[in-house]
C-alpha cells in the first residue's frame, strides 16, 4: 500500500502570508496527486489534480507542484476563508487511493 | 452536472448490518469507477472500497475486507455498500466518489453511520 505523509500537521499563519504544505509518498506515484480543502461538516473540495492542475473555480492563489514522491501545495496570499484542513490524495492506485493525515490551517 | 446522493446511514449496534446507497446522475454511470471514502469523527479520510467501471472488479481496504461488499444497479444508476459485522471503529461519514480518469474526483455530501450499543 502507498503511504502518504503530510507536513506540518497544523499551522497558523496571517492573512497575506505565503503558506506551503508538503506531501511525501512512500513510493513513486508520478503526478497522480490531488489536494483537497475540507471545512467542518462539509465534503472535501478538490483544489488541485494531477499534481499541478487547478480545478475549475478554485482561486489562482492555490498552486501545486512536484512529481515522483514529493509534492507541495502553496497558497500565495492567505485569505480568511482559507481556514480549513487540507489533504493530499494519491490516485496512482486508482480507483483505490490513500490520503495524507491532513494539515489544519488556522488564520491568526 | 455530476450529482452523487448518499443515503442509508444511521445508528446500528455492533455486529449489525447496514446498506448504504449512492444515487448518481449527470454522467454515464457504467463508464466510471466509483469509490466509497469514509471519515471517522475528527479523523482523516480513508478509501474503503471501489468498483471498477466494468462493474465487476472490486477493491477493499484491509480494514473492511470480508465484511463489506460493494455493488451497483445499472438500471437505477445506484452504487451500494453492504456493511456487515459492523464495529465501533466503522463509525464515520461515508462519501461516494466518481473516479475521474484525469484525477478529478466528484464527491457526494456523505451519510453518517454510527455504530453504538
Amino acid at each position: 500500500d502507498i503511504q502518504m505523509t503530510q507536513s506540518p500537521s497544523s499551522l497558523s499563519a496571517s492573512v497575506g502570508d505565503r503558506v506551503t504544505i508538503t506531501c511525501r509518498a512512500s513510493q513513486t506515484i508520478g503526478r497522480h496527486l490531488s489536494w483537497y480543502q475540507q471545512k467542518p461538516g462539509k465534503a472535501p473540495k478538490l483544489l488541485i489534480y494531477a499534481a499541478s492542475s487547478l480545478q475549475s473555480g478554485v482561486p489562482s492563489r492555490f498552486s501545486g507542484s512536484g512529481s515522483g514522491t514529493d509534492f507541495t501545495l502553496t497558497i500565495s496570499s492567505l485569505q480568511p476563508e482559507d481556514s480549513a484542513t487540507y489533504y493530499c490524495q494519491q490516485t496512482y492506485s486508482s480507483p483505490m487511493c490513500s490520503f495524507g493525515q491532513g494539515t489544519k490551517l488556522e488564520i491568526k | 452536472e455530476v450529482q452523487l446522493l448518499e443515503s442509508g446511514g444511521g445508528l446500528v449496534q455492533p455486529a449489525g448490518s447496514l446498506r448504504l446507497s449512492c444515487a448518481a446522475s449527470g454522467f454515464s454511470f457504467t463508464s466510471y469507477a466509483l469509490t466509497w471514502v469514509r471519515q471517522a469523527p475528527g479523523k482523516g479520510l480513508e478509501c474503503v472500497s471501489s468498483l471498477g467501471g466494468n462493474g465487476v472488479t472490486t477493491y477493499y481496504a484491509d480494514s473492511v475486507k470480508g465484511r463489506f461488499t460493494i455493488s451497483r444497479d445499472d438500471s437505477k444508476n445506484t452504487l451500494y455498500l453492504q456493511m456487515n459485522s459492523l464495529r465501533l471503529e466503522d463509525t464515520a461519514v461515508y462519501y461516494c466518489a466518481k473516479v475521474g480518469t484525469t484525477g478529478v474526483w466528484d464527491w457526494g455530501q456523505g451519510t453518517l453511520v454510527t455504530v453504538s450499543s
